[in-house]
């Protein structure tokens, strides 16, 4: 419906293991950022990507990583798994300039479970 | 103390109900403020933004008190599709990139 998707949708990992998550924005958005959701919580922002280039971080730590690709889809990677890493991990594309400010279009989310 | 406080709720209320939540922010120079709606087990999708002059769509009507760092958001004569978590929604001036910072959200319940 916002024409922003994600994968996988839900997955399972362990403690320490490692995580890609990926989202393919609305065609013509050059913006994507990343959020994390906890049950019962907000989102929180963790980092913003314009033109591959990352230009904004929220207060995560570096194994909290991020790409974005030439067709601004963009990668989410987290290593060393921990238990409160599980979330909804929730994909956002927005246009850099010309569009409503504040607007941000959300994919479905990749729901994460870390055991 | 949390850059973005809203009541949790829930609110139950019935059809027709006028109902208000509101939103406290901390950073003084926040710049940007909106609400953003999310039903269950659904992406956030932007409900309105908010000025200090006040705004409405429809039967939503939004407002900011910049001097108190308060927001709020007024629904009138409430309906069942209303039902679902509110997102207050700042964006902090001296963020780096256009960064949302969201409240916890307030649950609304409207039944029949």
């Amino acid at each position: 419906e916002t024409g922003v998707t994600q994968s996988p949708t839900h997955l399972i990992k362990t403690r320490g293991q490692q995580v890609t998550l990926r989202c393919s924005s609305q065609s013509g958005h050059n913006t994507v950022s990343w959020y994390q959701q906890a049950l019962g919580q907000g989102p929180q922002f963790i980092f913003q990507y314009y033109r591959e280039e990352e230009n904004g971080r929220g207060n995560f730590p570096p194994r909290f990583s991020g790409l974005q690709f030439p067709n601004y889809s963009s990668e989410l990677n987290v290593n060393a798994l921990e238990l409160d890493d599980s979330a909804l991990y929730l994909c956002a594309s927005s246009r850099g300039t010309g569009g409503r400010p504040g607007e941000l279009f959300f994919g479905e989310g990749s729901r994460l479970t870390v055991l | 103390r949390k850059e973005v406080e809203q009541d949790p709720g829930p609110f139950n209320v019935p059809e027709g109900a006028t109902v208000a939540f509101n939103c406290t922010y901390s950073n003084s120079a926040s710049q940007s403020f909106f609400w953003y709606r999310q039903d269950c087990r659904k992406e956030p999708k932007l409900l309105m933004s908010v000025y200090s002059s006040g705004n409405e769509d429809g039967r939503f009507t939004a407002q900011l008190n910049r001097a108190s760092q308060y927001i709020s958001l007024l629904i009138r004569d409430s309906k069942l599709s209303d039902s679902a978590t509110y997102l207050c929604v700042v964006i902090p001036l001296n963020q780096a990139g256009t960064a949302l910072i969201f409240g916890k959200g307030t649950t609304l319940s409207v039944s029949s």
